[in-house]
């Protein structure tokens, strides 16, 4: 069974624009969470979607943003980009019935 | 909200030694204990989870136990090897927001040979 993917996997932007992310979770798992990974922060959950719904949100400011699809992949967005937004962002996905949630490989995005 | 402390930052064992890495956690309600390993470059890695009705879980060299009363949860690593060196990251979740770990910031293991 295929794993996580995520798409790009590097990505360099400049302050002020915006970037889609997007993650493809293992076939027939529903549940997509999104955490971003800094040297400084570690690993801080960004939100988790369920059936094209959001289920749980972390503490970003409403630039960050997402979306899932009726197939479970999901997006990501971030608005208006900032410095401190360079970072690794990763996805993970889970069964409907299963708290195992499993990686895909990250977006390293780096903010200029 | 959850808060996830873990300790130590960094550890150096010589291969074959033991190695313990130990978190806390603030929140009565979490329920599921998982740990990951992310070796330089790559996504984490689910090595080994627990559960709150669970005491211990062991995998191999590898074992977890759990503390409920004292919200604390340490990480086993027996005979260590190179290839154990990474970073072990703790995380906590709780009914209900599954979907939402609360990381440890992440312990950087290092098995010299």
């Amino acid at each position: 069974k295929a794993g996580v993917t995520q798409t790009p996997r590097y990505l360099i932007k400049t302050r002020g624009q915006q970037v889609t992310l997007s993650c493809s979770p293992i076939s027939g798992h529903r549940s997509v969470s999104w955490y971003q990974q800094t040297p400084g922060q570690g690993l801080q959950f960004l939100f988790e979607y369920f059936s094209e719904t959001q289920r749980n949100k972390g503490n970003f400011p409403g630039r960050f943003s997402g979306r899932q699809f009726s197939n479970s992949r999901s997006e990501m967005n971030v608005s208006t980009l900032e410095l401190g937004d360079s970072a690794l962002y990763l996805c993970a996905s889970s069964l409907p019935t299963g708290i195992e949630q499993f990686f895909g490989p990250g977006t390293r995005l780096t903010v200029l | 909200g959850e808060n996830v402390e873990q300790h130590p930052s960094t550890l150096s064992v010589q291969e074959g030694d033991s190695a313990v890495i130990k978190c806390t956690y603030s929140d009565s309600a979490s329920n599921y204990f998982p740990w990951y390993k992310q070796e330089l470059g790559k996504r984490p890695q689910l090595i080994i989870d627990i559960r709150s009705n669970v005491g211990e879980k062991k995998d191999q060299r590898i074992a977890v136990t759990l503390n409920k009363t004292a919200k604390h949860f340490s990480l086993h690593i027996t005979e260590t090897q190179p290839e154990d060196s990474a970073v072990y990251f703790c995380a906590a979740s709780k009914r209900g927001s599954q979907g939402n770990l609360i990381f440890g910031k992440g312990t950087k293991l290092s098995v010299k040979p």
